[in-house]
């Protein structure tokens, strides 16, 4: 079956590093893949979305990768701030109508 | 603002009793979606709604059920079938496919 897995401990980074994040995914081909980002008690947000065929997303300090060969994408925060302390969940798509979504990982950044 | 409203924030169930939540969205979305999210868990697919009037199953569907009857509105009802409803519930929409959702603030359901 499909499954997404992203590292279930909480990263802790400090302010100013860059942090990055890993979604491995097995039994699987997905076009799309997206990243949330979801603040405690809160709704996740949209972030970012790269297709199969595209390498490298960015947008700001966010930037995402997408390597179809490891079955692996990287989200990576540049220059962290305090603000960037969330879960960041990634998602695939698993049919034509629906996504599928990781358990997230909590990140955390201190001043 | 366009968005997508989900009340209420907080809700508590008696045993055997069935709730609704309530979900609207703004935003002219063919598609919408429920997830629920455990303590630790990801988000899992209840049941999601392609166009007006049609909906499918999602994985776990079991003790809940849905309606689509106008475009902006997909309320959910937890039915008493339903044995471990506790979760924080989400609501979400989008232009259809595998497009990015919108998501709702959630709605926590407790028992008492």
């Amino acid at each position: 079956s499909q499954k997404i897995e992203q590292n279930s401990e909480a990263l802790n980074i400090q302010e100013g590093k860059t942090a990055t994040l890993t979604c491995n995914y097995t039994n699987y081909s997905p076009a799309y893949l997206q990243w949330y980002r979801q603040d405690p008690g809160r709704g996740p947000v949209f972030l970012l979305l790269i297709r199969e065929n595209e390498k490298e997303k960015r947008k700001e300090r966010l930037k995402v990768t997408f390597d179809t060969t490891l079955k692996q994408s990287l989200f990576h925060i540049t220059a962290s701030q305090p603000a960037d302390s969330a879960t960041y969940l990634c998602a695939l798509d698993s049919s034509a109508s629906k996504i599928i979504f990781g358990s997230g990982t909590r990140l955390s950044i201190r001043p | 603002d366009g968005g997508i409203t989900q009340s209420p924030k907080y809700l508590f169930r008696k045993e055997g009793q069935n709730v609704t939540l309530s979900c609207e969205q703004n935003l002219n979305h063919d598609a919408m979606y429920w997830y629920r999210q455990d303590p630790g868990q990801g988000l899992r697919l209840i049941y999601y709604s392609q166009i007006v009037n049609d909906f499918q199953k999602g994985d776990i569907a079991e003790g809940y059920s849905v309606s689509r009857e106008k475009k902006e509105s997909f309320p959910l009802t937890v039915t008493s079938a339903q044995k471990n409803p506790t979760a924080f519930y989400l609501c979400a929409s989008s232009t259809g496919g595998n497009q990015p959702q919108h998501f709702g603030d959630g709605t926590r359901l407790s028992i008492l």
